[in-house]
């Protein structure tokens, strides 16, 4: 079955624009978690959506924002975009229930903020 | 909260040689554990996981065993090869420790493991 899809895989911005990010999950999947990983930090969690709904979100300013459509598929967006914001954004699907459910992760979109 | 701490990197090793990744955790509730394996390039794939204590997760030889009593979870690996090398992540979800409402990986900093011919 079809895995995890992140368009676009590349993306080059300038600081100031907005930018947006989508995601399909696995069939059948209705959670969605988004996750940040830069050298410095690692990987850190923006946020989950299950069936529409927002269910956590990490620490991150208002900048960034999510969504998911009722297929599941989800978008993020990052508005007024600075240098710091530069980093590989990973979309994961998963069952979102259940112990030891695991996360299927896309390739993930490499943001480059110039 | 919840933690992940494994050790730091890079780790470098000859073909064949015994692999340990270290990795401990805190969590407020009783989290299920992950070992998620990055290649160049890549997303992360799941690599293994336990979701109760003494349980012991194991994929392409490559081993962990959830310790409650030590909150640990090592990653070993008798014989490593060159394909072998990758960024491994040790990582949680504790569901019941959040209510139960949400999915989310809590991740350590990653290990760069190089396998040299």
């Amino acid at each position: 079955k079809a895995g995890v899809t992140q368009t676009p895989r590349y993306l080059i911005k300038t600081r100031g624009q907005q930018v947006t990010l989508s995601c399909s999950p696995i069939s059948g999947h209705r959670s969605v978690s988004w996750y940040q990983q830069t050298p410095g930090q690692g990987l850190q969690f923006l946020f989950e959506y299950f069936s529409e709904t927002q269910r956590n979100k990490g620490n991150f300013p208002g900048r960034f924002s999510g969504r998911q459509f009722s297929n599941s598929r989800s978008e993020m967006n990052v508005s007024t975009l600075e240098l710091g914001d530069s980093a590989l954004y990973l979309c994961a699907s998963s069952l979102g229930a259940g112990r030891g459910t695991e996360a299927f992760f896309g390739q993930g979109t490499r943001l480059t903020v110039v | 909260g919840n933690s992940v701490t494994q050790m730091e990197g890079p780790v470098t090793l000859s073909e064949e040689a015994f692999l340990t990744i270290n990795c401990t955790y805190t969590a407020t509730g009783y989290p299920s554990l992950f070992w998620y394996v990055q290649y160049p390039g890549e997303g992360l794939q799941l690599l293994l996981k336990a979701t109760k204590a003494d349980d012991k997760g194991s994929n392409k030889g490559f081993e962990a065993t959830y310790r409650k009593e030590t909150t640990s979870f090592h990653l070993e690996k008798g014989s490593v090869q060159v394909s072998d090398s990758a960024v491994y992540f040790c990582a949680l979800t504790d569901m019941e420790g959040s209510g139960g409402s949400n999915y989310k990986l809590t991740f350590g900093k990653g290990t760069l493991l190089t396998v040299n011919p």
